[in-house]
């Protein structure tokens, strides 16, 4: 079956520091790959997404690249903020299976002023 | 858009009690699917209905969990009787269609405590 594995957390940095959540996967053929942030007290939002090889899905600041040949999709940030703490979500949409989501377990990052 | 909407957000009961969840999907999407969320288990997905219709319900845990969706602007996930490994937080979230790049919207959640 599908599955998403994550680092464990927490992950505590310094603000402005350098981000890598890194996210590997396990599904028949080629799914979408998501990222999803929890802010505290509230529902997922989707951060970005990728639905094919080489893919890479970005937004505030964020980056991941759709790695076929290593069945991951790395989250990325240059500088981090203090804003940027919140739990974040690798997930995956298999191509003509459950449309549901299979998520990895979160990752709880921390940044510190 | 007020994006997805479920009531309550706190519920506290004691266990052998009948609990009902309620969501609202975003208004035109055809996609509704209810998630719960552990410390142990993370997010699984429990259940999915496609122009209100169940799809798949291979997640629900057992036959205390029940899934309606009655109409296109309203489902209800119902647990009787309850029992304090019921105890998460449970999303809704709806998607406008099937295609391969459309994005689930989650609602805020149900945070669930069974006594």
């Amino acid at each position: 079956g599908n599955s998403v594995t994550q680092m464990e957390g927490p992950v505590t940095l310094s603000e402005e520091a350098f981000l890598t959540i890194n996210c590997t996967y396990t599904a028949t053929g080629y799914p979408s790959l998501f990222w999803y942030v929890q802010y505290p007290g509230e529902g997922l939002q989707l951060l970005l997404k990728a639905t094919k090889a080489d893919d890479k899905g970005s937004n505030k600041g964020f980056e991941a690249t759709y790695r076929k040949e290593t069945t991951s999709f790395h989250l990325e940030k240059g500088s981090v903020q203090v804003s940027d703490s919140a739990v974040y979500f690798c997930a995956l949409r298999s191509v003509g299976g459950a449309d549901g989501l299979t998520f990895g377990k979160g990752t709880h990052l921390i940044i510190q002023p | 858009d007020a994006g997805v909407i479920q009531s309550p957000r706190h519920e506290v009961t004691e266990m052998g009690q009948e609990v009902t969840l309620r969501c609202k999907p975003i208004s035109g999407h055809n996609s509704l699917f209810w998630y719960r969320q552990t410390m142990m288990r993370g997010l699984e997905l429990l259940i999915y209905f496609n122009n209100n219709v169940p799809i798949d319900d291979s997640g629900m845990p057992e036959d205390r969990f029940s899934a309606k969706m009655p109409n296109a602007s309203f489902s209800t996930l119902k647990i009787q009787p309850s029992e304090p490994r019921d105890s998460a937080v449970y999303f809704c979230a709806s998607r406008a269609g099937q295609g391969e790049e459309e994005t689930q919207y989650f609602g805020p959640g149900t945070r669930l405590l069974v006594l």
